[in-house]
């Protein structure tokens, strides 16, 4: 199993242009998640999924989008990026029957210039 | 609103020594609470996962306890190494799980010197 793969592992985008990150799970997981990582902010939720087909904002999902069209699947859109996105985002599945587990992506580093 | 906090934001002790991270949560209807470790420029590993209605849960040489009621959790490392320097983070879920959605507190960053 590769768990939770995120492509591209580092971006730097211009301020205005926009850019899908992509999350991959195969371990079969109903919930997904985007988190963002700040400096003396923690980690904090943007947008999560509970099944194929549905989305729900988090705690940040201002100027995000995101999309489930498949189970194993979960995109991150930016459509006009800003510098107050620069940060390293995180990719995570869970599963009900072990307690909600959350499993981690290593991570996307974006720079928005 | 569920605020978790993770005191000493940094520590550093001398290989082989046991120490505690402290977690604490200001909401005691949680479900369970994960413990996490974060290597440098690396993603979340999960460590353990101990559920409401536990005490404590022990993997090797980790040991994580819960006191739901004073909202607090700790993070018992035996023997210490240095390959246990990181970062570690506890999250908590709360007891209406839709989403399954985590509290993370800020972290609290290990260094064992040899």
């Amino acid at each position: 199993n590769a768990g939770v793969t995120q492509t591209p592992k580092f971006r730097v985008l211009k301020t205005g242009q926009s850019m899908t990150l992509l999350c991959a799970q195969d371990m079969n997981h109903e919930y997904m998640y985007w988190y963002r990582q700040d400096p003396g902010m923690g980690l904090r939720l943007i947008h999560y999924s509970v099944g194929e087909g549905t989305t729900a904002k988090g705690e940040v999902p201002d100027g995000y989008n995101v999309s489930r069209l498949k189970k194993q699947n979960f995109l991150l859109g930016l459509e006009s990026a800003a510098p107050s996105q620069t940060s390293v985002y995180f990719c995570a599945s869970s599963y009900r029957d072990k307690g909600y587990e959350q499993y981690f992506g290593p991570g996307t580093r974006l720079t928005v210039t | 609103k569920q605020e978790v906090t993770q005191i000493p934001a940094a520590l550093s002790v001398p290989e082989g020594e046991n120490l505690v991270l402290n977690c604490s949560f200001t909401d005691s209807a949680i479900y369970n609470l994960q413990w996490f470790r974060q290597d440098p420029g690396k993603g979340l590993t999960s460590l353990l996962l101990i559920q409401s209605s536990q005490r404590e849960q022990t993997s090797g040489r980790l040991n994580a306890s819960l006191d739901k009621s004073s909202g607090r959790s700790t993070l018992y490392i035996a023997a210490s190494q240095p390959g246990d320097s990181a970062t570690y983070l506890c999250a908590v879920r709360p007891v209406e799980t839709s989403g399954s959605r985590l509290t993370f507190g800020e972290g609290t960053q290990l260094t064992v010197n040899p």
